[in-house]
């Protein structure tokens, strides 16, 4: 089984500041299978990232995901007030397996 | 605009099996994607069930293999969860939804809480 850890598990940020989140795999994933989802409180998640850097049909251009093998990243450039959530990144590669989560929090 | 909802009982008994159903509209779910289920935890997060395209083509998380089973209904457009010889463990929210090529998903129902307990 693929084990994703995101990092850190909370970032505390304000409004406008840019956003770093980190999903490292436990071996590579093949073919950059991977997905960034937002969830809010009592809201399903969110597909916002596919194939690494794919953006979702919907989701603004602030969002973008890059990385590859192991190492992948979630960069949200400017913080908007609806940005605060938790961040799942999912490889696809092998199997379906989910990170534990990066929640995202105003400073 | 495709929308899918769940619907099941919300308490099941330990050792019982817990069954749910997705109801999918405004898509054809003989479309050639796959749909499936995941849950989530407190405790173990979110934990991908199953999938399952439309011609009867199945894939199992490992560790819940045993357990699962997943059907679909094109008639009624619908697909169900079934769930066999739960404990508390298996207390979570359960989401069904679309998975293209069983990758990511990207549509997701509201989701449904069930709780095991006697």
């Amino acid at each position: 089984e693929i084990v994703l850890t995101q990092s850190p598990g909370t970032l505390s940020l304000s409004p406008g500041e840019r956003a770093t989140l980190s999903c490292r795999a436990s071996q590579s994933v093949s073919n950059n299978y991977l997905a960034w989802y937002q969830q809010k409180a009592g809201q399903a998640p969110k597909l916002l990232i596919y194939g690494a850097s794919s953006t979702a049909t919907g989701i603004p251009d602030r969002f973008s995901g890059s990385g590859s093998g192991t190492d992948f990243t979630l960069t949200i450039s400017r913080l908007e007030p609806e940005d605060f959530a938790v961040y799942y990144c999912q490889q696809y590669g092998r199997s379906l397996t989910f990170g534990g989560g990066t929640k995202v929090e105003i400073k | 605009q495709v929308q899918l909802q769940e619907s099941g009982p919300g308490l099941v008994k330990p050792s019982e099996t817990l069954p749910l159903t997705c109801s999918v509209s405004g898509y054809s779910i003989s479309s050639g994607n796959y749909w499936g289920w995941i849950r989530q935890t407190p405790g173990k997060g979110l934990e991908w069930i199953g999938s399952m395209y439309h011609s009867g083509l199945t894939y199992y998380n490992p560790s819940l293999k045993s357990r699962v089973t997943i059907s679909v209904d094109t008639s009624k457009s619908q697909f169900s969860l079934k769930l066999s010889s739960v404990t508390a463990a298996d207390t979570a929210v359960y989401y069904c939804g679309r998975l293209p090529a069983n990758s990511y998903m990207d549509v997701w129902g509201k989701g449904t809480t069930v709780t095991v307990s006697s």
